[in-house]
């Protein structure tokens, strides 16, 4: 099993439709969660934290599941310039941060 | 408040070579990770360098090594190249270890 696993998609969602990625991760033992995300060929921006109370900032929403081990993002109200692929970060217990492999969004006008 | 800033942007080696790849954290920030991304992947973790000191290492062979400098600047290094490590190397730095990370532009190499 993948220490952080998330579905590659692509998602491709009307513009101000809501959307909610999934992230997985293995080892219990982690304690800082992070939501990127990256545009193709850029590196990747930090988009939020995930706090064990969930985080929300404008049209995202993130939350953390300790007892099912997974983080979500939810994006209200797509926008054209959400377009992008996103990216679930844990640390691994040991100050090494593990990178899903990104799901990729795309908001059709 | 400068951000993270690499060089050189791109680069071109041929196999067997070796490669340094620089990294000026972000202003505050005493902690540096470098990563390595492939196409179509996530970023892979290399090491993680705190107050000069390696400490944490990602499944990349001893021919990957780097520095950290007083100034919390940072290399990477790679001998040998071979045509696997063809990426964009990633560097970000973070006020302390467990906190926020944020990249730098990236270095592309290709190795023919």
């Amino acid at each position: 099993r993948k220490e952080v696993e998330q579905d590659p998609g692509p998602f491709n969602v009307p513009e101000g439709a809501t959307v909610a990625f999934n992230c997985t991760y293995s080892n219990s033992a982690s304690q800082s969660f992070f939501w990127y995300r990256q545009d193709c060929r850029k590196e990747p921006k930090l988009l939020m934290s995930v706090y064990s109370s969930g985080n929300e900032d404008g049209r995202f929403t993130a939350q953390l599941n300790r007892a099912s081990q997974y983080i979500s993002l939810l994006i209200r109200d797509s926008k054209l310039s959400d377009s992008a692929t996103y990216l679930c970060v844990v640390d691994s217990g040991t100050y090494k941060y593990i990178f899903g492999t990104g799901t990729r969004l795309k908001v059709l006008a | 408040e400068t951000g993270v800033t690499q060089s050189p942007t791109h680069l071109i080696k041929t196999r067997g070579q070796q490669v340094t790849l620089r990294c000026s954290s972000q202003s505050g920030h005493n902690t540096v990770s470098w990563y390595q991304q492939a196409l179509g992947q996530g970023p892979q973790f290399i090491f993680q360098y705190y107050r000069e000191e390696e400490n944490g290492r990602g499944n990349f062979p001893p021919r990957f090594s780097g520095l950290q400098f007083p100034n919390y600047s940072s290399e990477l290094n790679v001998n040998a190249l071979e045509l696997d490590d063809s990426a964009l190397y990633l560097c970000a730095s973070s006020y302390r270890q467990g906190n926020e990370q944020f990249f730098g532009p990236g270095t592309r190499l290709t190795v023919l």
